[in-house]
C-alpha cells in the first residue's frame, strides 16, 4: 500500500538554527511530491512541490526540499528558522496520477526564542 | 484567480444534532472537490471526494455524508452528530491531474458536546 512516513512527530529548534523535516514514501513508478504548512486553526498552504526536473525544489518562506529517488525521500530544509515558522508540516505524495493524495502524519515544528 | 470559501469557521453542536458544512470554489470550472477531517493530534483523513456534480466517493464508512448539488459547491452533512465527529474539517479542490496540488479552505473547527 502507498504510504508516507514523517519520522519526527515534533521538532523543537532555536530561532536562526537550521532545520530538516524528514519525509519518506513507499516506492512507485512515478510520484508527485508536496510539502504543506498548517498554522494553528488554519487550512493547509502549499510550500513547494516536485513534479519533475531538478531534484532541488525551492518554495516559499525560504524552504527547500530535495527529491532523492534512490532513498525515496523528500526532506524539507531551511537554513535559518524564524519564530513565525512554528507550524505543522505535512508531506504528501500522489502516485501514478491518482485521484487523491497520501498525506504523512505531520511534523510539528516549534521554533524557540 | 481561484478562491475557496469554507464556513462556518467554528461550530459547537450537541450530540444528536444535524450538521451542514459548506464549501464553494470560485474562478474555476469542474474542480475535483474533497473533504478531509483532522482529529486532534492526528493526521489528515480523506472523507469524501467528488469529480463532478452528483458524483461522490466515500473513503471511509462513517456518520457523515457529502453532496455536490452544483459544480463548485460541496456540502458535508450528518443527520445525528456523535462525539467522535469532533475535529477540524477541511475542504480542498484540485484540477484533473494533480500536478498543481490541492488548494485548501480555511477549515471548520467542529466541537460536538
Amino acid at each position: 500500500a502507498q504510504s508516507v512516513t514523517q519520522l519526527d512527530s515534533q521538532v523543537p529548534v532555536f530561532e536562526e538554527a537550521p532545520v530538516e523535516l524528514r519525509c519518506n514514501y513507499s516506492s512507485s513508478v512515478s510520484v508527485y511530491l508536496f510539502w504543506y504548512v498548517q498554522y494553528p486553526n488554519q487550512g493547509l498552504q502549499l510550500l513547494l512541490k516536485y513534479l519533475s526536473g531538478s531534484t532541488l525544489v525551492k518554495g516559499i518562506n525560504g524552504f527547500e526540499a530535495e527529491f532523492n529517488k534512490s532513498q525515496t525521500s523528500f526532506h524539507l530544509r531551511k537554513p535559518s528558522v524564524h519564530i513565525s515558522d512554528t507550524a505543522e508540516y505535512f508531506c504528501a505524495v500522489t502516485y501514478n496520477y491518482g485521484q487523491n493524495f497520501v498525506f504523512g502524519p505531520g511534523t510539528r515544528l516549534s521554533v524557540l526564542p | 484567480s481561484q478562491t475557496i470559501h469554507q464556513w462556518p469557521a467554528t461550530l459547537v453542536q450537541p450530540v444528536g444534532s444535524p450538521l451542514s458544512l459548506e464549501c464553494t470554489v470560485e474562478g474555476t470550472s469542474n474542480p475535483n472537490l474533497y473533504w478531509y477531517r483532522q482529529a486532534a493530534g492526528r493526521g489528515l483523513q480523506l472523507l469524501f471526494y467528488s469529480v463532478g456534480i452528483g458524483q461522490i466517493s466515500s473513503e471511509v464508512p462513517q456518520n457523515l455524508s457529502a453532496s455536490r448539488p452544483q459544480d463548485r459547491q460541496f456540502i458535508l452533512s450528518s443527520k445525528k452528530l456523535l462525539l467522535s465527529d469532533s475535529g477540524f474539517y477541511l475542504c480542498a479542490w484540485s484540477l484533473g491531474v494533480l500536478g498543481r496540488g490541492y488548494t485548501f479552505g480555511s477549515g471548520t473547527r467542529l466541537t460536538v458536546v
